[in-house]
This record gives C-alpha cells, structure tokens and sequence, in this order.
C-alpha cells in the first residue's frame, strides 16, 4: 500500500485568490490523480498527474483554472486558482497501489476548502 | 452516458446484517470496487470483483453479476464502527474509474 499526505489539510481563503495543495507520496508511482468530493456526493476526477508530461484533465476541467505540476514521482501540486464559492470542496489525491493485480486506488487525506 | 446508482442513505441496527446495492451502466468493464470512507477521511478500499459471484473478506462479502450490471455489498455482524459512506466504483473499457455517490449506512445500537 502507498501512504500519501497532503498541504495544507484545510484551508479557509477569499474569492479570487489561488491556493496550492501539495501531495507526497512514499514510494514512486506512475500516475497520480487529483479528485474532487462536493458533501454528499461522489468524487469527480479532475485530472491525471503525469510525470514529465502535461497532466490529462477531464471534461469540465480546464488547466488554466486547475494547474497541475508533476516534478518527480512522488510528488505532485494541484493549484485551484481564481477561486469562487464554488470550488469549495474536498480536493484528494490518490496513487494506484502495485502490488496487487487490480491496481486499487489509495488516497490521501484530503484537503477541505472553504471559499467565502 | 455512464451511470451508478446506489441507495443515498440505510439504516441498520448493530448487530445485524445489511445489503447494499450497486447498479451500473459503463462503456465496458473491467472490475468493480467497493470502498468505505468515514466523515471528513479519505475513501480506503474494501474489495474488488471482476468475475461473477461471491468474494467474502471476513465480516464483509462483495457479489457481481456482469450480465445484470449488478453488485452488492454485504455486512454481517455490523458494528458502530461500520456507520460510513459506502463508495461503489466501476473500471470501464478505457481503464477509467466511474464513481457511485455513495451510501450513507447509518448503524443503531
């Protein structure tokens, strides 16, 4: 299994700004992706992180507004930028384990954003 | 489109015995997961069913029917520990993961 965190865990910020959240992972992956949780409702994948290359983002997603870096293979950013009321969320970063031959997802904690 | 549809909320009394539901509809398939995530924690997996039929892991037991797009999840001997979200996921033909929203089980002493 693949232990990951997250930066910050929650964060409270004003319409407009940007916030960074950052995920580590222990061990090196291939892909990392980034999720995001509305209460009461399912996750919805924003993009792919893939290391050295442009993260691959999902219909809806756009990178300008979500920009994604990837510098190595443990490590990845997910920037909510120009941030409204809307983009409150929980954001999560989750890794596929390897050691099984399904390649279920670990995630880590999470990172809850209130936007005011 | 793509499609999982899960109960929003059960309730269940310690103790006993609960099914939950998944149904899907996704361009192909290649397996189905069923994750449990607790209030304000991320999701953690729970089993994983590719082929028809029954997995049993302990206190919980996951069953596919591909031909009825059709899983549950089922609980035996719950806990107050138990009272979680119930995550239903599918992997379809591009290898990508379709999420249910998710089933609140409410467990009662």
């Amino acid at each position: 299994s693949a232990v990951i965190s997250q930066k910050p865990s929650r964060d409270i910020c004003q319409r407009g700004t940007s916030l960074t959240i950052q995920c580590q992972v222990d061990s090196q992956v291939t892909m990392m992706f980034w999720y995001r949780q509305q209460p009461g409702q399912s996750l919805t994948l924003i993009a792919t992180a893939n290391q050295g290359s442009e993260a691959t983002y999902e219909s809806g997603f756009v990178i300008d507004k979500f920009p994604i870096s990837r510098p190595n293979l443990t490590f990845s950013t997910l920037t909510v930028s120009n941030m409204s009321p809307e983009d409150s969320s929980i954001y999560l970063c989750s890794v596929e384990g390897t050691e099984s031959s399904y390649n279920e997802q670990f995630f880590g904690p999470g990172t809850r954003l209130t936007v005011l | 489109g793509q499609n999982i549809d899960q109960p929003t909320e059960m309730t269940a009394t310690e103790g006993a015995i609960v099914q939950i539901n998944c149904t899907y509809q996704t361009s192909g398939f290649n397996g189905l997961f069923w994750y449990q995530q607790h209030a304000g924690e991320a999701p953690t997996f729970l089993s994983y069913n590719v082929l028809d039929g029954l997995e049993e892991k302990g206190r919980f037991s996951s069953f596919l029917s591909r031909s009825k797009g059709y899983s549950y999840l089922l609980l035996k001997e719950l806990q107050m520990k138990d009272s979680a979200s119930y995550l239903c996921a599918v992997r379809d033909s591009n290898y990508q993961l379709i999420w249910g929203a998710g089933t609140k089980l409410i467990i009662k002493p």
